[in-house]
């Protein structure tokens, strides 16, 4: 199975700020990466599909970007509704996996 | 719009089967451009993506190493809903399982509510 390692782990942030969180591929994925944003007792939302296509109804400060191996989540400026964890997650090839998840919290 | 409504029970004893059901609105389980998957998440093996079904003129599974030979999903296209059975569980098969409805490209964008199971005596 192709591995998916996030970091960092923990992500302390404040209101408008902006941060990204990077995913890696044991292996080349080409671009069939999405990111997904969890919160407590929720499933996950869709957020990026394909490394950098912003699902409908998601705030365009969402971006992706990367191909290949390494995958970048960026946050252009930071509103309380985004402090969660967010996960990657590639497509590649059955079975999909995820990255552990990042959580992002209030500094 | 795609929902997913989740059911089955929270509790399970070891050695026994864990069965849940999704019954979909808004979509078919026999469409020729989504896949119908069920996924797990608990603390010690992050999520974690079970198995799938879908229909492509006839219907295909895929199952995960971890757990072949245990699961079966089945589609039932009378209710539009399809199904988990895992055999033979174990305490390490605690774990909030999800339904999922993913593209035919393979991101995940219909979740259900989600469903605790623990299995304990």
């Amino acid at each position: 199975d192709i591995q998916m390692t996030q970091s960092p782990s923990t992500l302390s942030a404040s209101v408008g700020d902006r941060v990204s969180i990077t995913c890696r591929a044991s292996q080349s994925i080409n671009n069939w990466l999405a990111w997904y944003q969890q919160k407590p007792g929720k499933a996950p939302k869709l957020l990026i599909y394909k490394a950098s296509g912003l699902e409908s109804g998601v705030p365009s400060r969402f971006s992706g970007s990367g191909s290949g191996t390494e995958f970048t989540l960026t946050i252009s400026s930071l509103q309380p509704d985004d402090f969660a964890t967010y996960y990657c997650q590639h497509y590649n090839s059955y079975p999909y996996t995820f990255g552990q998840g990042t959580k992002l919290e209030i500094k | 719009q795609v929902q997913l409504q989740q059911s089955g029970p929270g509790l399970v004893e070891p050695s026994q089967t864990l069965s849940l059901t999704c019954a979909i609105s808004g979509d078919s389980v026999s469409s020729n451009s989504a896949v119908w998957n069920w996924i797990r998440q608990s603390p010690s093996r992050g999520l974690e993506c079970l198995g799938r079904t879908y229909y492509r003129s006839k219907w295909y599974n895929d199952y995960a190493l971890s757990v072949r030979g245990r699961i079966i999903i089945n589609p039932d296209t009378s209710k539009n809903q399809f199904s988990l059975q895992l055999n033979s569980v174990t305490p390490e098969d605690t774990a909030v399982y999800y339904c999922a409805r993913a593209t035919s490209s393979g991101w995940h964008d219909y979740w259900g509510q989600g469903t605790l199971v623990t299995v304990s005596s």
